[in-house]
C-alpha cells in the first residue's frame, strides 16, 4: 500500500518569508510517481510538479523549487520569498502509472502581509 | 495537459434526492478517477473508471449510492443517490491523460445537501 504523510497541518508566514512543506512517502513499489498540488480557496487542484522515482534530480521553478531524496523518503517543497497569492493548501500525493492518487492529508499555507 | 469541465459548478440540495454530477475532458483518455472532498479534508478516492466496463469502487463506496457511468472515451458522470447532509462535500473527477502519469483536475462541484 502507499502512503503520504504531511505533517504540517498549518503553517503561518509572513510575506517575503521562505517556507517548506514536509512530505515523506511510503510504498513498495520500484517505480511510482510523486505530486504537489495547490488547493487556492477557490477550490480547483492545480497541479504543480511531478517526479517520477527514478529521477531525483531537483527542480526549480521561479521561485518553487522541489527537493526529492529517495534515502529519506521525502519530497519536500520550498517556496522562496513567499506572497499573499501562495496562500493555500497543499497537497502531496502518490501513485504508480495507471492508478488513482493517494493523497496527504494536505498543509494550510497562509501567508499574510 | 488536460482541460476537464464539471458541470453543476456546486449545487443546494434538499435530503432524499439525487444530483447527476458531469465530468468532460478535452481529449480521450482510458481512466477517469472521481473523488470526494469533504469540508476541511483531502482528498479520497470514490471509483475509477474505464470506458466500456463498470467502476471500480474503493472500500466504503457502493454502487447504489453512488453510481458512474462512462459511455465514451471523454465523458464521465457520477450520481450522488438518496442524499444526506453527510454527501456534502466537493466532488472533483480526474484523468491523466497520455501516459497516465500526471492526472488532472476539473474544477470540482459544491454539493449542500439540507
Amino acid at each position: 500500500a502507499q502512503k503520504v504523510t504531511q505533517a504540517q497541518t498549518e503553517i503561518s508566514v509572513v510575506e517575503k518569508e521562505d517556507v517548506t512543506l514536509d512530505c515523506v512517502y511510503e510504498t513498495r513499489d520500484t517505480t511510482y510517481y510523486l505530486f504537489w498540488y495547490k488547493q487556492p480557496p477557490s477550490g480547483e487542484l492545480v497541479f504543480l510538479i511531478r517526479r517520477n522515482s527514478f529521477d531525483e534530480q531537483n527542480e526549480i521553478s521561479g521561485r518553487y523549487s522541489w527537493n526529492f531524496q529517495k534515502s529519506t523518503s521525502s519530497f519536500n517543497f520550498t517556496i522562496t520569498a513567499s506572497q499573499v497569492v501562495d496562500s493555500a493548501v497543499y497537497f502531496c500525493a502518490l501513485t504508480r502509472s495507471g492508478y488513482a492518487l493517494n493523497f496527504g492529508k494536505g498543509t494550510s499555507l497562509l501567508v499574510t502581509p | 495537459s488536460a482541460v476537464i469541465s464539471q458541470k453543476p459548478s456546486r449545487d443546494i440540495c434538499q435530503r432524499g434526492t439525487s444530483l447527476t454530477i458531469q465530468c468532460q475532458v478535452d481529449s480521450q483518455v482510458t481512466m477517469m478517477f472521481w473523488y470526494r472532498q469533504q469540508p476541511g479534508q483531502s482528498l479520497t478516492l470514490i471509483a475509477t473508471a474505464n470506458q466500456g466496463s463498470e467502476a471500480t469502487y474503493e472500500s466504503g463506496f457502493v454502487i447504489d449510492k453512488f453510481p458512474i457511468s462512462r459511455p465514451n472515451l471523454t465523458f464521465s458522470t457520477l450520481t450522488v443517490s438518496n442524499m444526506s447532509p453527510e454527501d456534502s462535500s466537493i466532488y472533483l473527477c480526474s484523468a491523466a491523460p497520455g501516459t497516465l502519469e500526471t492526472q488532472y483536475f476539473g474544477p470540482g462541484t459544491r454539493l449542500l445537501v439540507l
